[in-house]
């Protein structure tokens, strides 16, 4: 199996600033990578697909980069909406695997 | 807009079963694949089921294969999940989700609000 470790865990940040989350993948998977975004009792969100094509109706200030096993989701100048948990997700191979989600505070 | 809409959910008994649905509106529901996603309480995402546009070919996580069988209606534009021999660690809100082609059948782009399954010991 394909494992996702996103890194870091959590982190705080305020309204404003950049902030970069970075998933990893245990082999390669060219860019068959997703970014999703959850917000409690909510379901999650499709963000990003193909490591860095973004969902229709999804503000700019999010992008995604990276190929293979290494792979980032910025967010520029953070809104309040912002807060939430992102997680990574693979679709190169079965199992589909999800990376642990990266929990995004306010500072 | 994608419109997906779980329903089934419920209380079970350890060892018993359920049935999941989940009805698509508001595109071509038999383009694409569909999959099942669960949550436990406060924890990540699990992938769980996956099916082709056509229903002709499926993938199953290895914690559900040979108890969980996902189908689809495509003339009912509906999703399903069966879920027998149920334990008390598949507790979880399941979530429908709209892939893509099966060759990025795992790209999920649309998701539904969910469904709780809980099982009691």
């Amino acid at each position: 199996d394909i494992q996702m470790t996103q890194s870091p865990s959590s982190l705080s940040a305020s309204v404003g600033d950049t902030v970069t989350i970075t998933c990893r993948a245990s082999q390669g998977i060219s860019n068959y990578l997703a970014w999703l975004q959850q917000k409690p009792g909510k379901a999650p969100r499709s963000l990003i697909y193909a490591a860095s094509s973004l969902q229709s109706g999804v503000p700019s200030r999010f992008s995604g980069s990276g190929s293979g096993t290494d792979f980032t989701l910025t967010i520029s100048s953070l809104q309040p909406e912002d807060f939430a948990t992102y997680y990574c997700q693979q679709y190169y191979a079965y199992p589909l695997t999800f990376g642990g989600g990266t929990k995004v505070e306010i500072k | 807009e994608v419109q997906l809409l779980e329903s089934g959910g419920g209380l079970v008994q350890r060892g018993g079963s359920l049935r999941l649905s989940c009805a698509a509106s508001d595109f071509m529901f038999s383009y694409y694949a569909m999959g099942w996603v669960r949550q436990s309480p406060g924890k990540g995402l699990e992938w769980v089921s996956i099916i082709s546009e056509s229903g002709a070919d499926t993938h199953y996580a290895d914690s559900v294969k040979g108890r969980f069988t996902v189908s689809r209606d495509n003339s009912k534009n509906s999703l399903f999940l069966q879920m027998r021999s149920l334990r008390v660690d598949d507790t979880a809100i399941y979530y429908c989700a709209k892939g893509g082609t099966w060759s990025f059948g795992g790209n999920f782009g649309s998701w539904g609000q969910g469904t709780l399954v809980t099982v009691s010991s």
